[in-house]
């Protein structure tokens, strides 16, 4: 299995509400990443976790809260979000060490109304 | 400063023609990891190519080929004879060695539209 599955696809939200998106991966790959891209522009790393351990948070806002249940599994928590924190949010895996390329999942189109 | 640079906003090109998306990157580590990614529409970034800074071989890949140059600081990266399925943003992006947590710095990216 060489894929990072993401769901849901698609999410729209309205700013009171509380949501979660899912990241899987099954290729033992020990750093899993969240990253948030808006229109136009490239991924901007909001956190990482390396061995189910947070590692980097990149000053993201708390209305985002990442979770690492397992390290299969991430997930990433959503609450009272902005219409600005419309975006592609991108999972992805990879090796721990330096210099490994990233697996991404095809993304949660999130839409805050 | 931005460490990764793609001067190429968005190309366009008759299919079948050639084309070169530019990449270039600054770091001052001796050690580090180069990546080209490819974005279709659906969101999905594919990766494409890793090259380590030890290894300037080029390298082809059926139509694709990607050109490392250290002495200019570039990765460079040639699509032959293009085709409509090549349409996408195509983002270039470095790994340093003593980054913390193998973080990557992306590019722009460059918008290539192949018209049929």
């Amino acid at each position: 299995d060489t894929e990072v599955t993401q769901t849901p696809k698609h999410l729209v939200m309205g700013m009171t509400n509380k949501k979660s998106l899912k990241c899987e991966q099954h290729m033992g790959h020990r750093a899993m990443y969240w990253y948030k891209q808006k229109a136009k522009k490239p991924p901007e790393l909001m956190f990482v976790y390396s061995y189910e351990k947070l590692s980097i948070n990149e000053s993201v806002p708390s209305r985002f809260s990442p979770e690492c249940p397992n390290s299969s599994l991430l997930n990433l928590h959503l609450h009272a979000l902005q219409p600005e924190d419309s975006a592609l949010y991108l999972c992805a895996s990879s090796q721990e060490q330096v210099g490994y390329g990233y697996t991404f999942g095809s993304g949660t189109r999130l839409t805050v109304v | 400063a931005q460490k990764v640079t793609q001067a190429q906003t968005e190309i366009s090109v008759v299919e079948k023609e050639d084309v070169t998306l530019d990449c270039v990157y600054e770091t001052r580590d001796t050690t580090y990891y180069l990546f080209w990614y490819k974005q279709p529409p659906s969101g999905e970034l594919v990766f494409l190519i890793r090259r380590n800074s030890f290894d300037e071989q080029n390298e082809i890949s059926g139509r694709y080929s990607w050109n490392f140059q250290k002495s200019t600081s570039s990765f460079n990266f040639t699509i032959t004879a293009s085709q409509v399925v090549d349409s996408a943003v195509y983002f270039c992006a470095l790994s340093e060695f003593y980054r913390m947590g193998n973080q990557f710095y992306f590019g722009t990216g460059t918008s290539l539209t192949v018209i049929p």
